[in-house]
C-alpha cells in the first residue's frame, strides 16, 4: 500500500460510454498527476495539478477530462474513448514544488472495446 | 528537452549474479535522476534518487546507482539478484519547474531472473 489509492483497478468500457477514474491520497501531498502507460511505450505524463490548479496538460485529447476538487482527490473523466486509449492509467502525488514524485498508485487497467 | 534512454529492453540474469541496468539521459542542466521499479499489475515504486552530492546513491532493496556526468549515465546496480527482483525498471530524469515538477521516463527494462 503506497498511500495513493486508485479505483477501479480494472475497467472495461465501450467507445460510447462515460466513466471516471478516481485517485485519492491522504499523505498531505499537494501535487497530483495522471500518467498513461501503454504497452512498449514510456510513461506519458497527462496532467499535473498543484494546489488543485491544473498546471500542465500534455496535449491530451479532450475525451480525457481531469478534475481535482481538493488536494486529496483527483479524477479522470472518460468519454467516447478509442481502442488505442486502452492502457494502464497511473495516478501519483508529491509535495510540490519539490521533491519529486514520491508515491504512485497501483493504476487502473482500462480496456476500451 | 530532457530525454532518457534505456538501451536494454530485456535482461536475464541468474539468481545470485550481479546486475547492471543502463540508463543514459539528455538534459541541459544538472539532472535530477531516479530509478523506479514496477511489478506486474502494480504501480511504480521509487528505488533511489540523485539530486546532488555523492555520485553513488544507495536505495532500497540493496540497489545502488552511480551518476556519471561525463557519460550522462545513471546505471543501476545490485551485487546479488534475488528472484523477487524480477520486474520492470524505469529510469527517469526530472526537470524542476516553478509549479510542480516533471519527470520524463525511459521505456523501461524488463528483468528476468532465472534460478
Amino acid at each position: 500500500e503506497t498511500g495513493v489509492t486508485q479505483t477501479p483497478r480494472h475497467l472495461v468500457m465501450g467507445m460510447t460510454n462515460k466513466k471516471s477514474l478516481k485517485c485519492e491520497q491522504h499523505l498531505g501531498h499537494n501535487a497530483m498527476y495522471w500518467y498513461k502507460q501503454s504497452a512498449k511505450k514510456p510513461l506519458e505524463l497527462m496532467f499535473v495539478y498543484n494546489f488543485k490548479e491544473q498546471t500542465e496538460n500534455n496535449s491530451v485529447p479532450s475525451r480525457f477530462s481531469p478534475e481535482c476538487p481538493n488536494s486529496s482527490h483527483l479524477f479522470l473523466h472518460l468519454h467516447t474513448l478509442q481502442p488505442e486509449d486502452s492502457a494502464l492509467y497511473l495516478c501519483a502525488s508529491s509535495q510540490a514544488p519539490g521533491p519529486f514524485l514520491e508515491k504512485f498508485g497501483q493504476g487502473t487497467r482500462l480496456t476500451v472495446v | 528537452a530532457q530525454s532518457v534512454t534505456q538501451p536494454d529492453i530485456h535482461i536475464t540474469v541468474s539468481e545470485g549474479a550481479s546486475l547492471e541496468l543502463r540508463c543514459n539521459y539528455s538534459y541541459g542542466a544538472t539532472p535530477y535522476l531516479f530509478w523506479y521499479v514496477q511489478s506486474p499489475g502494480q504501480g511504480l515504486q521509487l528505488l533511489l534518487k540523485y539530486f546532488s552530492g555523492d555520485t553513488l546513491v544507495q536505495g532500497i532493496k540493496g540497489f545502488e546507482a552511480e551518476f556519471k556526468r561525463s557519460q550522462s549515465s545513471f546505471n543501476l546496480r545490485k551485487p546479488s539478484v534475488h528472484w523477487s527482483d524480477a520486474a520492470e525498471y524505469f529510469c527517469a530524469v526530472g526537470a524542476k519547474k516553478e509549479y510542480g515538477n516533471k519527470l520524463v521516463f525511459g521505456a523501461g527494462t524488463i528483468l528476468r531472473v532465472k534460478s
